[in-house]
């Protein structure tokens, strides 16, 4: 079945020690986005690529990063990650077209120690 | 800045109770406003609506937009134990890259 897929689903780290999420996805869609979701909220925009063209939201932290190395994968890099950056990071996908829909992945729970 | 807002944030049902979740929002240029239904996990895509105007049906489920009012609402009849979830709405505004908008969500609690 394609799908999104996110690696690990549950990552602990400790205050400051970097950390990498990854996802891949069997759709050959050319768009992905990181989102970052906190409990009890709305899921967050992080950045999004299309195709190879990476684009940051405006009020993304500088200690998150991303890479898309092909079209399946992209990987979200915490740099110095603290307290706040725990939350549920989830993976979206959506073909390039006029559709709207983006498919999710699992999530991956950060924890931070 | 596009903005979507959902009512009521919380919702406690019994089995077999009908129930309408509420979306509205403000955007510069309407794509289109999509729902999601998220248990434990990442979210599912429940139904994209466009400014043609037309229901959306699946099962139970069921969805209206209503681009004059700037608002859409999500209904669920004969509701389940297994509907229980938060139904996010998300606006697909005027960016080209499809970036989706989303509201706070409406966290539903459907008791036996």
């Amino acid at each position: 079945d394609a799908m999104v897929i996110q690696n690990p689903r549950y990552q602990v780290t400790q205050f400051g020690k970097p950390v990498t999420l990854s996802c891949s996805q069997t759709l050959n869609h050319n768009v992905m986005y990181w989102y970052q979701q906190k409990s009890s909220q709305a899921p967050k925009l992080l950045f999004h690529y299309y195709d190879k063209d990476f684009n940051n939201e405006a009020d993304t932290p500088d200690n998150f990063q991303s890479r898309r190395p092909n079209t399946s994968f992209c990987f979200l890099d915490i740099r110095s990650p603290g307290l706040g950056d725990a939350a549920m990071y989830l993976c979206a996908t959506r073909d390039g077209g006029s559709r709207n829909e983006q498919f999710f992945g699992p999530g991956t729970r950060l924890t931070v120690l | 800045e596009d903005k979507v807002v959902q009512s009521p944030l919380s919702l406690v049902v019994h089995e077999g109770d009908t129930v309408t979740l509420n979306c509205s929002y403000e955007v510069t240029n309407f794509r289109s406003l999509l729902w999601y239904k998220q248990e434990k996990k990442a979210p599912t895509f429940l139904f994209m609506l466009t400014s043609s105007g037309i229901e959306k049906k699946s099962g139970r489920l069921s969805s209206i937009l209503d681009k004059k009012e700037l608002s859409s609402i999500l209904n669920i009849t004969a509701t389940q134990t297994g509907d229980s979830a938060i139904y996010l709405c998300a606006l697909a505004g005027g960016t080209s890259y499809g970036k989706l908008t989303f509201g706070q969500g409406t966290i539903l609690t459907v008791h036996p």
